[in-house]
């Protein structure tokens, strides 16, 4: 079955402290996977997609990185407004993947000043 | 500007009283979706159109029913509400060229008593 776990659950940090989430996988193939920021009352925004392990992606303080098992979400220097839920989803290329995005539970975000 | 528009944005309704979630979006995206978001378990796609009457079920389609009759709108019908369909809902788009990137809503948070 394909699954999407993310951890931690929640993260407190202060301001400039470094630090990564992670997001593993299981899925029948691979076609994208996928990390959105959802602020509260929001909808989730797009950040990354990566497509092959090895592959890295980087927005001012966030690089994402893929292996074939898991990505992380690395925050270098965060500030307050890194503030979010983060949101990891996977493309299956089967099973009728095109067409759906399996979503992880997300991990809470809390940068203090 | 870009984006996709959900009304309402907070409804309390009652069991068995049908309800209509409304979406559309002016990005003249062909494809279409709706995600319900409940703590603990990530976005779960519940319906989703490739085009104008053209609609499949996604994870979670019990209970609902979908319409494509237009480009830039998809509702979502409850026809009779039940207290497990409290949740917070999310309508999507995306072009189904390039990149793929869903745009989402703001969100609708439905409370069925």
């Amino acid at each position: 079955e394909d699954q999407v776990t993310q951890s931690p659950e929640a993260l407190r940090l202060q301001e400039g402290e470094s630090s990564s989430l992670n997001c593993s996988y299981t899925v029948s193939g691979l076609r994208g996977l996928f990390w959105y920021r959802q602020d509260p009352g929001k909808g989730p925004e797009f950040l990354f997609t990566l497509y092959s392990a090895g592959e890295e992606k980087e927005k001012e303080r966030l690089k994402a990185t893929l292996t074939k098992k898991e990505s992380f979400l690395h925050i270098t220097a965060p500030k307050p407004e890194d503030s979010a839920t983060y949101l990891c989803a996977v493309q299956p290329r089967f099973s009728g993947g095109y067409n759906k995005l399996i979503f992880g539970a997300g991990t809470r975000l809390a940068v203090h000043p | 500007e870009a984006q996709v528009t959900q009304n309402p944005r907070y409804l309390i309704t009652v069991t068995g009283k049908k309800l209509t979630v409304t979406c559309s979006q002016n990005m003249n995206h062909e494809y279409m979706s709706w995600y319900r978001q409940d703590p603990g378990l990530g976005l779960r796609q519940i319906y989703y159109s490739m085009n104008v009457e053209v609609t499949d079920k996604g994870d979670v389609p019990e209970g609902y029913k979908v319409s494509r009759k237009e480009k830039r709108n998809f509702p979502l019908i409850l026809e009779s509400p039940s207290p497990n369909q409290t949740s917070l809902y999310f309508c999507a788009s995306r072009r189904t060229t390039g990149e793929y990137v869903l745009t989402f809503g703001a969100g609708s948070r439905l409370t069925v008593l």
